[in-house]
């Protein structure tokens, strides 16, 4: 059972630039969250999302940030007209669905994006 | 609104020394507890997780915490620690219900020396 697969792994963009990550969750994984590391601090929750729902998307960024988890196909973070600012490490988890014993959350090797 | 406070950003120790990594947390319902180890340029891994039951959790690499629920706090020990070791350390916190995300806190520098 492969874990969670996110890509590219690095990506650099130019200023203005669009950025797309992807992750692939884990096979039986409905659940998917993207958190952000930006340099010396902790991870910052973004979205979380089930197949074709938005679940909690408290800590996005109103502009320029979206993300989708379709029914076929990687979740993907959408980064529009990127700004230096946005440079951090993305990662991706993932979770089976239901609670109690099922809640542990599986973290990708994250992508780690440069805006230049 | 649920929120996790490590306490101490950077812990250096000494080789085959014990230690104890910080974390409390805020939380008006029941909570899942668990402990991530990050080393350098990768993702993160789990050390342990506090779900039910026995409050003295045994995780990976020798690693344990105790869940307090009186003092709403996890923290994470270990008797003695290796220069493998080092490495970023977060403790996060998710409420035991369904559509909730896990909290982090900003993570602890755990720096072992010869």
């Amino acid at each position: 059972n492969a874990g969670v697969m996110q890509n590219p792994r690095h990506l650099v963009r130019r200023r203005g630039q669009e950025a797309r990550l992807r992750c692939s969750p884990m096979k039986g994984h409905s659940h998917v969250y993207w958190y952000r590391q930006l340099p010396e601090e902790g991870l910052k929750f973004m979205v979380y999302l089930q197949k074709e729902n938005i679940i909690d998307e408290s800590g996005m960024p109103k502009e320029r940030f979206s993300a989708e988890f379709p029914k076929e196909g990687p979740s993907i973070l959408r980064i529009q007209q990127v700004v230096r600012g946005d440079s951090a490490a993305y990662f991706c988890a993932s979770s089976p669905p239901g609670t109690g014993m099922n809640t542990e959350a599986f973290f990708g090797q994250g992508t780690r994006l440069t805006v230049v | 609104a649920q929120s996790v406070t490590q306490l101490d950003s950077q812990v250096p120790v000494f080789e085959e020394a014990p230690v104890e990594l910080r974390c409390n947390y805020s939380s008006s319902v029941s909570v899942y507890l668990f402990w991530y180890v990050q080393y350098p340029n990768q993702g993160l891994q789990l050390l342990l997780k506090y779900l039910s039951g026995s409050t003295l959790v045994k995780g990976i690499n020798g690693f344990e915490a105790e869940f307090n629920k009186s003092q709403t706090s996890f923290h994470l020990r270990k008797p003695s620690v290796h220069i493998s070791d080092t490495a970023e350390y977060f403790c996060a916190v998710k409420e035991g219900q369904a559509g909730t995300a896990l909290i982090f806190g900003k993570g602890t520098t755990l720096s072992v020396s010869s």
